[in-house]
């Protein structure tokens, strides 16, 4: 079974600091990783993805996430928020390899980012 | 080259009704998965079809939901005879093939059963 785990409902920062939002995950084999936002009344957008290589990826809006084999977490960072970042952020995992499809979500982290 | 279109956007059903709910893939896209989204959790896998065959159901609930992804049109979601519990958002997503490391997301349907 694989499951993600997203151990804050809310995080809150002050824009222009870092952003830190967190995500550890439990797949059988190696895994592929994605963030996801969703602003209010919209749709899921992509930000990003981990498939395999470099363990840090960047993605849209200037976000960024690492993955971290060992302690099995995929981290979403921003060096400087925005008022606009505000938004409800979801870590996904699925097992790697073309057999896989299906998605396991977080239960989501609500970001607030305060001017 | 839109993007993965569901509608209706909103949907009120009273209890007992049917809901019908629709998805158009990306262009070139033929594999669908549907997933729920109840609030305050996030999204449940519930289905997976491609043209005219479903694939795997086995986050569908037992009774009064079903799905199919005809050779022409779009797939539909359809739950018969509505319950309150049956309030959520249901995405849609779209993959070029199975497995492909990127599904696109719809903007979802919000229903709301009263």
């Amino acid at each position: 079974a694989q499951s993600v785990a997203q151990p804050e409902d809310q995080v809150n920062v002050a824009e222009g600091n870092p952003l830190t939002v967190k995500c550890t995950y439990s797949v059988s084999g190696n895994p592929y990783l994605f963030w996801y936002v969703q602003y209010p009344n919209r749709g899921l957008q992509f930000l990003l993805k981990y498939i395999t290589g470099d363990n840090l990826v960047k993605g849209s809006y200037g976000f960024e996430a690492e993955f971290n084999k060992s302690q099995t977490s995929f981290h979403l960072k921003k060096p400087s928020a925005l008022v606009s970042d505000s938004a409800l952020y979801f870590c996904a995992v699925r097992a790697a390899g073309s057999n896989d499809y299906k998605l396991s979500f977080g239960a989501g982290t609500t970001v607030t980012v305060r001017a | 080259n839109a993007g993965v279109m569901q509608n209706p956007r909103h949907l009120v059903r009273r209890r007992g009704q049917e809901a019908r709910l629709r998805c158009s893939p990306m262009k070139g896209h033929s594999h669908v998965y549907w997933y729920r989204q109840l609030p305050e959790e996030g999204l449940k896998f519930m289905v997976y079809l491609q043209k005219e065959n479903i694939i795997d159901e086995s986050g569908m609930p037992k009774e009064r939901f079903s799905a199919e992804f005809p050779k022409e049109g779009p797939s539909i979601l359809r739950i018969q005879q509505v319950v309150r519990g049956d309030s959520a958002a249901y995405f849609c997503a779209s993959s070029i093939r199975q497995g492909g490391t990127e599904a696109f997301f719809g903007q979802g349907t919000r229903l709301t059963v009263v």
